[in-house]
C-alpha cells in the first residue's frame, strides 16, 4: 500500500468547514484513498472512501485530485465532536495489510 | 450492528508473564489485524492474519506473536511481557473483497506491564 504524508496538526473554528490534506504520490491504479477518525480512548471510525471521483456522505466529502496524488477530506460544519486524529490511508483492500500513518490531530475550537 | 470484541479494557501484568489479549469479530471476516498505538507515533501494524491459520508481520513484530485457529477469533500474544510493551492494543477486521472494504475496529485494550 502507498505511503501517505499527513500534516500532524490543524485547528479550525467550530461552524467552518474543516479541509484535511493528504498526499499519496504513489499511489497505484488500484489503490482506494479511505479516510478513519479517532476520538480519544476510541478505536479508529471509518469516514469515507473513494477511488478517482470525489464522494460525500453524511459525515464527510472526499475531493481526490486527477492525478490521484493528494486527497482532500472536508468536514463542512466542523462540531466540537470533530476534534480527532484523522488518518489517511490508501489500501488496495482485498487480503492485504492495513496500513495507519501518525495523521492529522484535528482541534475544533468554539 | 457489527461487532468486533476485545476481551479486556484494561489489563496489568507483570514483566516476564505470559500475556493474551483475544479478540473475536461476529461479521464472517477473513483479515484481521493487530495493532498498537502509542502517544504520537499512531497505529503501528504488529500482525495481520487474512486467513485462519494465515498470518503476516507487520511493522512491529519483534516480541509477538498470534494465533488464528477459527476465523471469528484473532489472539495476541506476548510472550514474556516487558514494560516497553506498556501501551494501546486495537484489533481490527475487514472482509477480504477487494477495493471499498471497510475495517472495524475494538474499543482497544490498555495493556500496562509492571
Amino acid at each position: 500500500d502507498a505511503k501517505t504524508t499527513q500534516p500532524p496538526s490543524m485547528d479550525c473554528a467550530e461552524g467552518r468547514a474543516a479541509n484535511l490534506p493528504c498526499n499519496h504520490s504513489t499511489i497505484s491504479g488500484n489503490e482506494y484513498v479511505y479516510w478513519y477518525r479517532q476520538i480519544h480512548s476510541q478505536g479508529p471510525q471509518y469516514i469515507i472512501h473513494g477511488l478517482k471521483n470525489n464522494e460525500t456522505n453524511e459525515m464527510a466529502s472526499l475531493i481526490i485530485t486527477e492525478d490521484r496524488k493528494s486527497s482532500t477530506l472536508i468536514l463542512p460544519h466542523a462540531t466540537l465532536r470533530d476534534t480527532a486524529v484523522y488518518y489517511c490511508i490508501a489500501s488496495r483492500g482485498g487480503y492485504n495489510k492495513l496500513i495507519f500513518g501518525a495523521g492529522t490531530r484535528l482541534a475544533v475550537h468554539p | 450492528d457489527v461487532k468486533v470484541t476485545q476481551s479486556s479494557r484494561y489489563l496489568v501484568k507483570r514483566t516476564g508473564e505470559k500475556v493474551f489479549l483475544e479478540c473475536v469479530q461476529d461479521m464472517d471476516h477473513e483479515n484481521m489485524f493487530w495493532y498498537r498505538q502509542d502517544p504520537g507515533l499512531g497505529l503501528r501494524l504488529i500482525y495481520f492474519s487474512y486467513d485462519v491459520k494465515m498470518k503476516e508481520k507487520g511493522d512491529i513484530p519483534e516480541g509477538y506473536s498470534v494465533s488464528r485457529e477459527k476465523k471469528e477469533r484473532f489472539s495476541l500474544i506476548l510472550e514474556s511481557a516487558s514494560t516497553n510493551q506498556t501501551s494501546m492494543y486495537l484489533c481490527a477486521s475487514r472482509p477480504g473483497a477487494v477495493g471499498n472494504t471497510e475495517a472495524f475496529f475494538g474499543q482497544g485494550t490498555r495493556l500496562t506491564v509492571v
